[in-house]
């Protein structure tokens, strides 16, 4: 059974320095991983979708790199703002079924 | 353009009370997903349509539980004798067929067991 572990649970950085988040699952055979923003109270934004033959996808201050063999994905935010807080979700597809796999998420905080 | 809409955005629910729970996904996908999350957690998979076609239940948590759509558009999941521990946010999710594709979710139905 696939099984998803965010690190950290919460994580409170100064405005302008980078974060760095981290996602790892104990099943390789994965089709594709992606990474959500979820604002309290809301639903899940997707923010970028890395396919399991790609090594990273980037947007915009956003870079997430996946490591399959190793069953590990970090996403990176750049100079973070105050609008970046929020909690941030990593899920993973099996390439043998449909469902989304999610950790526990990890709580941003990005002080002015 | 229109994202996945749920409705309605509140329930509260006294214990043993059914509810029914809609979801429009987004238009022309093929796909359909009910997800729960808990307080604190990430969410955890119900199930999946494929069109009006319900191929996979394996996370629905008790026969209590039920979802349908039936013409392959909006779904309704249905929760049957609401009991606290059902209390969660239930969240609808749309993607293009096949299932590898992005899945877009909505805002989510806050349920409240009393």
């Amino acid at each position: 059974k696939q099984e998803v572990t965010q690190i950290p649970a919460a994580l409170s950085v100064p405005e302008g320095e980078n974060l760095v988040l981290n996602c790892s699952f104990t099943d390789s055979a994965i089709y594709n991983l992606q990474w959500f923003r979820q604002d309290p109270g809301k639903g899940l934004t997707s923010l970028l979708l890395i396919q399991s033959s790609q090594r990273e996808q980037t947007s915009g201050r956003l870079n997430a790199s996946l490591d399959k063999s190793s069953g590990r994905s970090t996403l990176y935010i750049a100079a973070s703002q105050p609008g970046d807080s929020a909690t941030y979700l990593c899920a993973v597809l099996q390439a043998a079924g449909n469902k989304l796999t999610f950790g526990g998420g990890t709580r941003v905080l990005v002080k002015p | 353009g229109a994202g996945v809409s749920q409705s309605p955005r509140y329930k509260v629910a006294k214990r043993g009370q059914d509810v029914a729970l809609r979801c429009d996904p987004i238009s022309g996908h093929v796909s359909l997903f009910w997800y729960q999350q808990a307080l604190g957690q990430g969410p955890e998979f119900l199930t999946y349509f494929q069109n009006e076609a319900q191929l996979d239940k394996s996370g629905l948590p008790s026969d209590r539980f039920f979802a349908e759509r039936p013409e392959g558009s909006v779904s309704t999941l249905k929760i049957q004798r609401t009991q606290q521990e059902d209390s969660a946010v239930y969240l609808c999710a749309s993607s293009l067929s096949p299932p590898s594709y992005e899945q877009y979710f909505g805002p989510g139905t806050r349920l409240t067991v009393t």
